[in-house]
């Protein structure tokens, strides 16, 4: 079955940019939506961005400024670029399948998460 | 933007008792031309990721315990839980995808009574 894997620095520096990949295995990139949301510690899930296969991009308005993200199909991942990072992007961050192929809808498949923490 | 508000915040029950969660969209989630809410349910665990339980508002992911059903249409739904087991305790999120811009309301936690 399809299984998703964060990976990236654990620790980030303020100003700087957070940079995560998001590697798929048991299946394709292609023909599928992919997704980053986050948590900030002991705080709900906020949507950061979605990304077709065909690199294709939507983002949350509030982040819109400060977020990029790409896919490399060749490498069947994605990846997630936030700059200018400060305490407030601390947070664990998850990178999600849509259903059905083709479109945004629900998110079937998970990473397991990785925590970012935003200190100097 | 459309902003999904859960209430209440949190709700302990007793093992074997229903809960009942509530999801209200600002604005409809019903596409008329489908006649489908765009809205799905996740539950969360303390330490995982969440877990897909509900989408088009009432049809359960494969391998959910049928305990668990969703309701409702336009801009009010439910969440319920028949018969609370111990494994149930999590946070529940709905999720609205009728806007290209995804937004989840802010949680319900589920405690044993």
């Amino acid at each position: 079955q399809v299984q998703l894997q964060e990976s990236g620095p654990g620790l980030v520096k303020p100003s700087e940019t957070l940079s995560l990949t998001c590697t798929v295995s048991g299946g394709s990139i292609r023909s599928y939506y992919w997704s980053w949301i986050r948590q900030p510690p002991g705080k709900g899930l906020e949507w950061i961005g979605y990304i077709y296969y065909s690199g294709s991009t939507k983002y949350n308005p509030s982040l819109k400024s400060r977020v990029t993200m790409s896919v490399d199909t060749s490498k069947n991942q994605f990846s997630l670029k936030l700059s200018s990072v400060t305490a407030a992007d601390t947070a664990v961050y998850y990178c999600a399948r849509h259903q059905p192929p083709g479109d945004y809808y629900h998110m079937d498949v998970w990473g397991k998460g990785t925590t970012v923490t935003v200190s100097s | 933007d459309i902003v999904m508000t859960q209430s209440p915040d949190s709700l302990a029950v007793s093992l074997g008792e229903r809960a009942t969660i509530n999801c209200k969209s600002r604005q409809s989630v019903l596409y008329s031309s489908d006649n489908k809410n765009y809205l799905s349910w996740y539950q969360q665990k303390p330490g995982q990721p969440p877990k897909l339980l509900i989408y088009w508002a009432s049809t359960r992911e494969s391998g959910v315990p049928d305990r668990f059903s969703g309701s409702g249409s336009g801009t009010d739904f439910t969440l319920t839980i028949s018969s609370l087991q111990a494994e149930d305790v999590a946070v529940y999120y709905c999720q609205q995808y009728f806007s290209s811009l995804l937004t989840f309301g802010g949680g319900t936690k589920v405690e044993i009574k």
